[in-house]
């Protein structure tokens, strides 16, 4: 059963303009949230995240926004540049151990068309 | 900067054969971690370390075995491969259980295809 789920596959944006993925989840044990991007052939990397006492996180260009009563995040891209081109991924995780505690939602397929 | 290495980019094997994948870490993270990336199905993991000689399965251990002899290498085994099992494999390394900022390396991916 996916916990984490990226409900749009693919979107376009024209450069210059805000893109807005989102991401929502099922599991209300999950407090720490993280966006990662993927360029093709290569690894995910960590791109920006938010603890479940924020509901807001802001770094240079990307904003992440956490609504816990939704349990809905979303990443917003202001202004998309066309290196931004890339899958984006949402993950969640929980603070128990013991098992596996990190879960990625399908990815959203973002392009900047220049 | 961590570095987490797999050897191989890119494979290609016969069905049946016994397939060996291999990932170091160079930051002595207690963590490492196998991952399977599928379109329209993402990142979905197959088996995790939390020390050397432990493994635990994560959510598709199915035809996967995996071995962690020394703390900076985990190894992914598929011991008969099916054309299933073609994908994009990505270890990944972290230091702390709790997966807070960007505590989980990931290497640069393993192409498989299973003939």
């Amino acid at each position: 059963d996916q916990q984490v789920k990226q409900n749009s596959p693919s979107l376009s944006v024209q450069e210059g303009r805000i893109s807005i993925l989102n991401c929502d989840y099922t599991n209300s044990m999950f407090d720490y949230f993280l966006w990662y991007k993927k360029y093709p052939a290569e690894g995910p990397t960590f791109l920006i995240s938010i603890s479940s006492i924020k509901d807001k996180n802001e770094d240079g260009r990307f904003t992440v926004f956490l609504n816990k009563s939704a349990k809905h995040l979303s990443l917003h891209i202001v202004p998309s540049q066309p290196g931004d081109s890339a899958v984006y991924f949402c993950a969640a995780s929980g603070g128990w151990t013991g098992a596996n505690n990190l879960f990625f939602g399908t990815g959203t397929r973002l392009t900047v068309i220049p | 900067d961590v570095k987490v290495t797999q050897s191989s980019r890119y494979l290609v094997k016969r069905t049946g054969e016994k397939v060996f994948l291999e990932c170091v870490q160079d930051m002595d993270h207690e963590n490492m971690f196998w991952y399977r990336q599928d379109p329209g199905l993402g990142l979905r993991l197959i088996y995790f370390s939390y020390d050397v000689k432990m493994k635990e399965k994560g959510d598709i251990p199915e035809g996967y075995s995996v071995s962690r002899e020394k703390k900076e290498r985990f190894s992914l085994i598929l011991e008969s491969a099916s054309t299933n099992q073609t994908s994009m494999y990505l270890c990944a390394s972290s230091t702390e259980v709790r997966h807070s900022g960007n505590t989980i390396y990931f290497g640069e991916g393993s192409w498989l295809t299973v003939v």
